[in-house]
């Protein structure tokens, strides 16, 4: 049973446009998501994060929206550059439980010049 | 600072043997985490140690999988009898403990069960 998922497992964008992830999740407990991103041979660094009180919150490049009627996120890298390549993964988890993060399946994203 | 380290940075086994993992989580965090990314896969939550309280182990996938934390710190994932399934990146992380604290992640095991 995935309860966060990532439909798209790649994404190509060029250097300077928009790159869009997509993440849904069946858990209607689940209240706080994060996105990580992940380099090849390094463990996964954290990005943003969103709590289900805000439906978008914004960290220079980054944003990540929350529609929580769709049980929906995305993130948003304006302007995407070529060191944004990696693979993105989303999470989520509850308030009692803030430990444990459910995880989407990742999406890598490639940003060329 | 030293970020969290895990080792060894990659583990090659015969299936039916049983294999140790370590982790030294950062200084002063109490919280730790294990997770593990099978090929193609996100990463799956195993198990989870805050403090002194009793640890979330509702994700390790059989009782072959134990971990056990010392002294608060430094954590080992023990798993017996490796099966071909169990091939993975093993990835451990650790916080402050508190409420939605930012979880940072060593560089993982690769596990490889022949």
């Amino acid at each position: 049973d995935q309860q966060v998922k990532q439909n798209s497992p790649s994404l190509s964008v060029q250097e300077g446009r928009i790159s869009i992830l997509n993440c849904d999740y069946t858990n209607s407990m689940f209240d706080y998501f994060l996105w990580y991103k992940k380099y090849p041979a390094e463990g996964p660094t954290f990005l943003i994060s969103i709590s289900s009180i805000k439906d978008k919150n914004e960290d220079g490049r980054f944003t990540v929206f929350l529609n929580k009627s769709a049980k929906h996120l995305s993130l948003h890298i304006v302007p995407s550059q070529p060191g944004d390549s990696a693979v993105y993964f989303c999470a989520a988890s509850v308030s009692s439980n803030t430990g444990k993060l459910i995880f989407g399946q990742g999406t890598t994203l490639q940003v060329k010049p | 600072g030293a970020g969290v380290s895990q080792s060894p940075s990659n583990k090659v086994t015969e299936k039916g043997k049983d294999v140790e993992l370590r982790c030294d989580p950062i200084s002063g965090h109490t919280a730790l985490y294990w997770y593990r990314q099978s090929l193609g896969q996100g990463l799956e939550f195993l198990i989870y140690f805050q403090g002194n309280s009793a640890p979330d182990k509702s994700g390790l996938p059989s009782d072959r999988f134990s971990a056990e934390r010392t002294g608060g710190s430094v954590s080992t994932l023990t798993i017996q009898r490796t099966q071909q399934e169990d091939s993975a990146v093993y990835l451990c992380a650790s916080s402050l403990g508190r409420d939605h604290e930012t979880q940072y992640f060593g560089p993982g095991t690769r596990l490889l069960v022949l």
